[in-house]
């Protein structure tokens, strides 16, 4: 069964430094996998998706996240954080068994100090 | 493009009573989720639509719990009766044919269960 891991609920870092949220998976098949960021008072928007392509995946506003299959991790990156990028994170994952449901983490949210 | 409409965005009643939330999604379209948050943790999938069909529904409370897809366009979730526990924000997204493709989420519907 699938499911989801992101170590940390709460990340903060000052304006400029790296941004790293982690994110473990568990699949029995090869997995799609997505970020997805949440912003205050906005619904659920996506990052960035996974899909057995490249293994660097770059997203929307500076971000980008390296699948590693020998770590089943998804890890998402920043270099340099901005004020704007406070929200909350969700990983998510979807197999092929199953119909492909997509199964979502607790989210990490990120604080970000000027 | 008009985005995933919910209403209503809030809703307070007491334990027993009923409530319907509505969602019409991004028009086109063929898959249409049903997401319940609770606070702290990430997005749980309770049913999942492909037109007019539930593809899955394992993790919906279907003694409680219902929802429908009319014509494969606009959905209701329905709970009855209401306990304590069902607060949440509850989400719906669409998505143009699978959970492979991007989610688009509409605002949510925070219920809270006196």
């Amino acid at each position: 069964a699938q499911s989801v891991t992101q170590l940390g609920s709460h990340v903060s870092v000052s304006e400029g430094a790296l941004v790293l949220l982690r994110c473990n998976y568990s699949s029995s098949v090869p997995p799609y996998l997505f970020w997805y960021v949440q912003y205050p008072n906005q619904g659920l928007q996506l990052l960035l998706k996974y899909t057995s392509a490249a293994t660097l995946v770059k997203g929307i506003n500076g971000f980008e996240a390296e699948f590693k299959k020998s770590e089943t991790s998804f890890h998402l990156t920043k270099p340099s954080a901005h004020m704007s990028d406070a929200a909350e994170y969700f990983c998510a994952v979807s197999e092929g068994t199953g119909g492909f449901k997509t199964i979502f983490g607790a989210g990490t949210r990120l604080f970000v100090k000027a | 493009e008009a985005g995933v409409a919910q209403s209503p965005r809030y809703k307070i009643i007491e334990k027993r009573q009923s409530v319907a939330f509505w969602c019409n999604p991004i028009s086109g379209h063929a898959t249409l989720y049903w997401y319940q948050q609770i606070l702290g943790q990430g997005p749980k999938l309770l049913i999942q639509f492909q037109n007019n069909g539930v593809v899955d529904d394992s993790q919906l409370p279907k003694d409680r719990f219902s929802a429908e897809r009319l014509k494969g366009v606009d959905s209701t979730l329905k709970i009855q009766p209401a306990k304590l526990e069902d607060s949440a924000v509850y989400l719906c997204a669409s998505s143009f044919y699978s959970p492979l493709d991007e989610q688009f989420f509409g605002p949510g519907t925070r219920l809270t269960v006196l």
